[in-house]
């Protein structure tokens, strides 16, 4: 059964990068019927989605962030990653890893990381 | 703002039936069978209850269904326990790779 878990600092200054790695275990991030995702959730808000990989680096970012962003994956280690660029208060969230099931569902989910932006 | 609305409340009474409502447009909930329900716990992460409209995975109670007419996806809550007082929060596929979210449903049992 997969299992996920977001890892990366918990504090980050403004302007600054955010950093993060999901690393996948009970099942390969080469499966064909897998694309991974990262959600976020701001402090009392909804979820949004960021963006997803497939095993073979092609990305799907969401236009709303997508001059911020990078996903990549690293296939050894069976772990991907986040870097969200320029960061701002407005950027504090939870964020999620998830694995994108197709045809499309997210499940199941990582526990999540808090990821303050302040100075 | 999200693109998919979410009545922000509902509330119910131990053993009615309540029902959200999830409303998108004809390029997303309206053009793919890809909307999916999500129940979620305060400070815990997102469970997925329902798939690919009405589809309910393994383990997910049956009094969970979810349905869907044009634009409108719904998920029903049948025999309400307490339990399932949570944050309900609807997806649907947006096209262009895309996936939106709703803005989410708080459920209260009275």
């Amino acid at each position: 059964q997969l299992q996920l878990q977001e890892s990366g600092p918990g504090l980050v200054r403004p302007s600054e990068t955010l950093s993060l790695t999901c690393s996948v275990s009970g099942g390969s991030i080469t499966n064909t019927n897998h694309y991974w995702a990262w959600i976020r959730q701001p402090p009392g808000k909804g979820l949004e989605w960021i963006g997803n990989i497939y095993y073979d680096g092609s990305v799907y970012y969401n236009p709303a962030l997508r001059s911020r962003v990078t996903i990549s994956i690293d296939t050894s280690k069976n772990q991907y990653s986040l870097r969200l660029m320029s960061v701002t208060a407005a950027d504090t969230a939870v964020f999620y890893c998830a694995p994108n099931v197709v045809p499309g569902r997210f499940d199941p989910w990582g526990q999540g990381t808090l990821v303050t932006v302040s100075s | 703002q999200y693109v998919l609305a979410q009545t922000a409340s509902v509330s119910g009474s131990p053993g009615q039936s309540i029902t959200i409502s999830c409303t998108g447009t004809s390029r997303d909930v309206g053009s793919h069978n890809l909307v999916s329900w999500y129940q979620q716990h305060p400070n815990k992460a997102p469970q997925l209850i329902i798939f690919e409209d009405y589809l309910r995975p393994s383990g997910v109670s049956s009094r969970f269904s979810g349905s869907k007419s044009g634009n409108v996806a719904s998920l029903t809550i049948s025999g309400l326990q307490a339990e399932d007082e949570a944050y309900y929060y609807c997806c649907s596929y947006g096209g262009a790779f895309n996936w939106l979210f709703g803005g989410g449903t708080k459920l209260t049992v009275l």
